[in-house]
């Protein structure tokens, strides 16, 4: 079973321009998370998706960052425009269903870099 | 606010020792987990700890919850060089399903 993929890897823009990051969650999984490690800081949860919609958004830090899920598999988070403290790891995670303590499955991360 | 925080933030040991690794939290919680970074890759899952728990084992980890106190512990025996890696607690409160993660320790394990 393949597990959670992101793309890309890594990826570095300059102040101002546009970053779109993908996330293709484990088949099945109607639970889709993101979460930003800004360095140095811990891994904050940004938003969950269950299915195609918001089910809470209340970690997305400003109108910079817009995310979507259309269909309900593979998941984009768009920044823009990127700012320098946007620089970190954008991890995603899914999950098989919402309940409290069900394990979440990491994919290997988004390494954002904004000079 | 950050909910979990480990210490050490790193912790260096010799391959063959046992690695202890601490937790706290702020607030209330239903569980509490612990995951595991290695350099590059993504946080895997090792072992979950319910509220109504006070000790968990699998294979070599050990995790212990103190609720009253708010902490629980990671315990590595005979750590291997494979071990080094970061480490993260993270909790889950009440209904909402999403994780707060502590800082991390950074663990490594000298052969």
């Amino acid at each position: 079973e393949a597990g959670v993929t992101q793309f890309p890897s890594h990826s570095v823009i300059e102040k101002g321009q546009t970053v779109t990051l993908r996330c293709d969650p484990i088949s099945g999984h109607d639970n889709l998370y993101w979460y930003r490690r800004v360095m140095g800081k811990e891994i904050k949860f940004l938003l969950h998706f269950v299915k195609e919609s918001k089910q809470d958004e209340s970690g997305m830090p400003n109108n910079r960052f817009l995310a979507e899920r259309t269909g309900g598999t593979y998941s984009t988070l768009k920044v823009q425009p990127a700012e320098l403290e946007d620089s970190g790891v954008y991890f995603c995670a899914s999950s098989q269903d919402g309940v409290t303590g069900r394990k979440q499955y990491f994919g290997p991360g988004t390494r954002l870099t904004v000079t | 606010s950050q909910q979990g925080e480990e210490d050490p933030q790193a912790l260096s040991i010799q391959e063959g020792e046992n690695a202890t690794m601490n937790c706290s939290y702020k607030t209330s919680i239903n569980n509490l987990q612990w995951y595991r970074q290695n350099s590059g890759r993504g946080l895997v899952h090792l072992i979950l700890i319910r509220s109504n728990e006070r000790e968990k084992h699998s294979g070599r980890l050990r995790v212990t919850l103190d609720t009253s106190k708010k902490s629980s512990s990671l315990l590595i025996t005979a750590s291997r060089a494979a071990d080094t890696a970061s480490y993260f607690c993270a909790t889950h409160t009440g209904a909402n399903s999403k994780l707060t993660f502590g800082k991390g320790i950074t663990l490594s394990v000298r052969p």
